[in-house]
C-alpha cells in the first residue's frame, strides 16, 4: 500500500531557529494534508496542499507541495515555544482524494529549548 | 461547536477480552474515522463509516470492527485483545463536501 515517509523523526532547535519537515510518498498523491500534535493532545488539521507546486503560507509556517506531488515540506521561521509538538504529513489512503481515510508519516517532533 | 467526543478516557483490559470505544462527531458531520496510535507507530488508518456503513478499512485484522449508528456517532470493537492492541485510538469527524478531519481526544487502551 501507499506509504508517506517523514524526517526527521526528531528536530531539537534554539527558540527564534528555523524549522523544517520534509515528507515524501511512494506514490503521486492527489493531495497532501498536515497536522500538528500538541504534546497530550490529539492531532489538528493545519492546511491541505492540492496542485503541483503549490506554496501556502500561514503567518510563520510555509507549506509546498512538489512537482511531481510526490513530496512536501512545512518550514517554521523563528520559532517560538508554542511551537512544541509533533507535525504530521498525510495522505490519501485510495483514490478517494482522502475521503476513505488517511495515511500518516511517522512524524516529526519538535522540540525547542529555550 | 462542540468538538468531537470520546469515552472512555481511559480502557484497561486483559488480554482475550473484548473492548468497546464510542465516538461522537461534530454536529453536521456524516463521516467518522478510526485511526490507532500506537508507539513508535505513528497513527495508523483502522476504519471509516459514512452514512450508517463501512466505506472502506485499513490494514487490521477483522477483530477490529465498528459500526455507525443514525445519529451518526460510532463504536469501535476489538475482539480478543491482545498485548500489541494497546494504543491510543483516535476518532475524526469530517463533514461531506470537505476535506479535513477534525480528531476527538482519543482513548488510551491498555492490554495486560
Amino acid at each position: 500500500g501507499q506509504q508517506v515517509m517523514q524526517i526527521p523523526q526528531y528536530q531539537h532547535v534554539q527558540e527564534g531557529e528555523d524549522f523544517t519537515t520534509y515528507c515524501n510518498s511512494s506514490t503521486t498523491l492527489s493531495n497532501i494534508q498536515w497536522y500538528k500534535q500538541r504534546p497530550g493532545g490529539h492531532p489538528v488539521f493545519l492546511i491541505q496542499l492540492v496542485k503541483s507546486g503549490e506554496v501556502k503560507k500561514q503567518k510563520r509556517l510555509t507549506f509546498q507541495f512538489g512537482e511531481a506531488k510526490k513530496n512536501s515540506s512545512l518550514h517554521i521561521t523563528a520559532t517560538q515555544t508554542t511551537d512544541v509538538g509533533t507535525y504530521f504529513c498525510a495522505g490519501p489512503v485510495g483514490s478517494g482524494g482522502g475521503a476513505d481515510g488517511l495515511t500518516f508519516g511517522k512524524g516529526t517532533h519538535l522540540i525547542i529549548q529555550p | 461547536e462542540a468538538g468531537v467526543t470520546q469515552s472512555p478516557t481511559h480502557l484497561i483490559k486483559t488480554r482475550g477480552q473484548q473492548a468497546t470505544l464510542r465516538c461522537s462527531p461534530i454536529s453536521g458531520h456524516t463521516s467518522v474515522y478510526w485511526y490507532q496510535q500506537a508507539l513508535g507507530l505513528g497513527l495508523q488508518f483502522l476504519l471509516w463509516y459514512d452514512e450508517g456503513e463501512e466505506r472502506n478499512r485499513g490494514n487490521f485484522p477483522p477483530r477490529f470492527s465498528g459500526r455507525q449508528f443514525p445519529n451518526y456517532s460510532s463504536e469501535l470493537n476489538v475482539n480478543a485483545l491482545e498485548l500489541e492492541d494497546s494504543a491510543l485510538y483516535l476518532c475524526a469527524s469530517r463533514r461531506t463536501g470537505r476535506y479535513e478531519q477534525y480528531f476527538g481526544p482519543g482513548t488510551r487502551l491498555t492490554v495486560t
